[in-house]
């Protein structure tokens, strides 16, 4: 598996776009780029996936450069709520690893008022 | 909503014991999952199971086993608790093929003293 590197730590304010980067150069042709975050005390919860592609949801938009060396997860309007550690995984699809995760230690995102 | 329940949010066992964490599911999902998460380690994963019966070994299995007797209960069992299994235990469900998305249960906090 491809190993991502994300900040410890980063802060945002209300209403403005959180931008949490993450570095995976060494990324092969079929893996994918997952995003998960955990809230105080609760289990993480899946935002994103994509392969190649930008890919937006309801929560979240994922924008991976053309060499797919590193991508940006975007919050567009961040809200106190998605104060959280967010993870990004770099792996094969679920199927062909039985559904496994590897966590690293991820982004700590802290949103003030 | 509840997808991935897990029995109990804190748990306080003595060094010795025997203990039981349940997590049921009610999305019908074959795969489940169990990690414990540790402050500077991440989630690690303990034991998977593909279906009822079957089980397999994570990455950190000593001192635990699992039962899976029905689909949506996954059990894990620590034998003889010991003070260095006070962690945080996550439960996870997939529901398999093409699904890029895994869920969490809000955790078991466990201390042994």
């Amino acid at each position: 598996d491809a190993k991502t590197t994300q900040p410890p730590s980063m802060d945002c304010a209300e209403g403005r776009a959180a931008n949490l980067p993450c570095n995976h150069s060494t990324i092969s042709g079929n893996e994918y780029v997952y995003w998960y975050r955990q809230i105080h005390s609760q289990g993480p919860q899946y935002i994103i996936h994509g392969l190649k592609n930008n890919e937006t949801n309801e929560m979240a938009s994922l924008i991976i450069t053309e060499d797919r060396k590193s991508s940006t997860l975007i919050l567009p309007h961040a809200t106190l709520r998605d104060t959280a550690v967010y993870y990004c995984i770099v792996r094969d699809s679920l199927y062909n690893q039985g559904g496994k995760l590897i966590f690293g230690q991820g982004t700590e995102l802290s949103v003030k008022p | 909503d509840v997808k991935v329940t897990q029995s109990s949010r804190y748990l306080v066992k003595r060094t010795g014991e025997k203990v039981f964490l349940e997590c049921v599911q009610d999305m019908d999902h074959e795969n489940m999952f169990w990690y414990r998460q540790d402050p500077g380690l991440g989630l690690r994963l303990i034991y998977f199971s593909y279906d009822v019966k079957m089980k397999e070994k994570g990455d950190i299995p000593e001192g635990y086993s699992v039962s899976r007797e029905k689909k949506e209960r996954f059990s894990l069992i620590l034998e003889s608790a010991s003070t260095n299994q006070t962690s945080m235990y996550l439960c996870a469900s997939w529901g398999g093929d093409q699904v890029y998305e895994q869920y969490f249960g809000p955790g078991t906090r466990l201390t042994v003293t």
